[in-house]
């Protein structure tokens, strides 16, 4: 069965810090790879989808990157943190195709101090 | 550009009463449609897809391209149902993206 990883759980940085949040799925090949930000009462906020490695497209500009480095690997980053870059943010996978349902890791909490 | 709305921020139900919570959205061609639900604690998990026609936890949904609607429904709410639900929608084809809702925080009182 498919599974999928994010670490740290939780994370407490400075402004002005770097970022890297990890997320790895476990159990399919080639699969399509999300990171979300999700806030109460505003849903979940598309950030960056990667069709394959190498692959990645922007949704929201902003003071983030994303990376994939491997197939089944996905790194969320930034160069140094805003007070704004507080939230949850999730990291997601489906197939590649329909109906292209998403499953959702655990999510990483961060504030930005 | 397609929408996803879920009128209601917040719902809240007696135990055994009928539930229902609305999704609407604005596509011109034939969507893909989801129903998210996220547990206290617990990771955001797929509950059920309009293409199955399926009822999972006795929620059911039924697309209607009328009213451009997909409302989850329950006959009998339970406690365990309590959380916030996520209405999503997907274009197919080449496009992978989901849009979702802004959610519903659902409430089943004793």
């Amino acid at each position: 069965s498919q599974t999928i990883h994010q670490w740290p759980a939780t994370l407490v940085q400075p402004v002005g810090s770097p970022l890297s949040l990890e997320c790895t799925v476990e159990g399919t090949s080639n699969p399509n790879l999300y990171w979300y930000r999700q806030a109460a009462g505003r849903g979940l906020q598309l950030l960056f989808y990667s069709v394959g490695i190498g692959q990645i497209s922007s949704e929201v500009p902003q003071n983030l990157s994303a990376s994939r480095p491997q197939d089944r690997q996905f790194i969320l980053s930034s160069k140094k943190l805003l007070l704004s870059d507080s939230g949850f943010y999730l990291c997601a996978w489906s197939r590649r195709y329909l109906p292209y349902e998403q499953y959702f890791g655990p999510g990483t909490r961060l504030t930005v101090t | 550009a397609q929408r996803v709305t879920q009128p209601e921020k917040l719902l809240s139900v007696f135990k055994g009463a009928p539930v229902e919570l609305k999704c609407n959205y604005s596509y011109s061609g034939s969507p893909e449609l989801f129903w998210y639900v996220q547990y206290s604690r617990q990771r955001l998990q797929l509950l059920l897809r309009h293409i199955s026609r399926e009822s999972i936890k006795g929620f059911t949904a039924d697309l209607n391209k009328g009213e451009t609607s997909f409302h989850l429904k329950k006959p009998f709410a339970q406690e365990e149902d309590s959380a916030m639900y996520y209405c999503a929608l997907s274009e197919g084809g080449s496009n992978y993206k989901l849009t979702f809702g802004k959610g519903t925080l659902l409430t089943v009182n004793p």
